[in-house]
């Protein structure tokens, strides 16, 4: 069975400080897929990044970036310098590659709370 | 633009009455999910579709029942049978099933539907 674990459930920071969202998984898959997807007060969840078991690269894209390190089962997310429009809750989710498909399990998400 | 249209975005309900939440999709793709939401809880998958005329149960699927009757659309009923059917309720679709090119298994998703039990 597969597990997300997204333990901070709210963060707050003022505007232009940096935060970093943690994600712990666990599977016993060698092939899976992670994800972070974003869901503003609208309610739709916007996807951010998808990031395979076989690229243990660091992304960086504008003010995201995602620390992915399989060691520790981890897939972080840091928002640097952020703004209101950041707020939201964040969720990690994780894919295996097994037959049922794309079945995504997903961690219980954190709220980030941007204030001016 | 596409995307993924689901309505109405609030529904109130009696308690033994059935509900039907709409989603309509018109990015071609193939798979659709019904995901539930509850505070602090994350997405619990409902029940999921491949293709047309074809439905698989998700872990939470008990007290609802869906149909896929065409590829663009997939409604899901919540009924009495559902003991806590307060929630908000999100329908995605990917480009396929099975399969991890790109885009594959990205998931888009609709606005949700709040429903309330009164």
């Amino acid at each position: 069975a597969q597990k997300v674990t997204q333990a901070q459930t709210e963060i707050s920071v003022v505007e232009k400080e940096d935060v970093t969202l943690d994600c712990v998984y666990e599977t016993r898959d060698t092939t899976y897929y992670l994800f972070w997807y974003k869901q503003p007060p609208s309610g739709e969840l916007v996807f951010l990044i998808r990031r395979n078991s076989f690229d243990e690269q660091n992304e960086i894209s504008g003010r995201y970036s995602w620390n992915f390190q399989k060691s520790t089962s981890s897939f972080n997310f840091t928002i640097t310098a952020s703004q209101v429009v950041d707020s939201a809750v964040y969720f990690c989710a994780l894919s295996v590659q097994q037959a049922a498909g794309n079945k995504l399990t997903f961690g219980g998400g954190t709220r980030v709370l941007v204030k001016p | 633009d596409g995307g993924i249209t689901q309505s109405p975005k609030y529904l109130f309900r009696k308690e033994g009455q059935n509900v039907t939440l709409s989603c309509e999709q018109n990015l071609n793709h193939d798979a659709m999910y019904w995901y539930r939401q509850d505070p602090g809880q994350g997405l619990r998958l409902i029940y999921y579709s491949q293709i047309v005329n074809d439905f698989q149960k998700g872990d939470i699927a008990e007290g609802y029942s869906v149909s896929r009757e065409k590829k663009e659309s997939f409604p899901l009923t919540v009924t009495s049978a559902q003991k806590n059917p307060t929630a908000f309720y999100l329908c995605a679709s990917s480009l396929s099933w099975t399969g991890w090119g790109a885009g594959a298994n990205v998931l888009t998703f609709g606005a949700g539907s709040r429903l309330t039990v009164l």
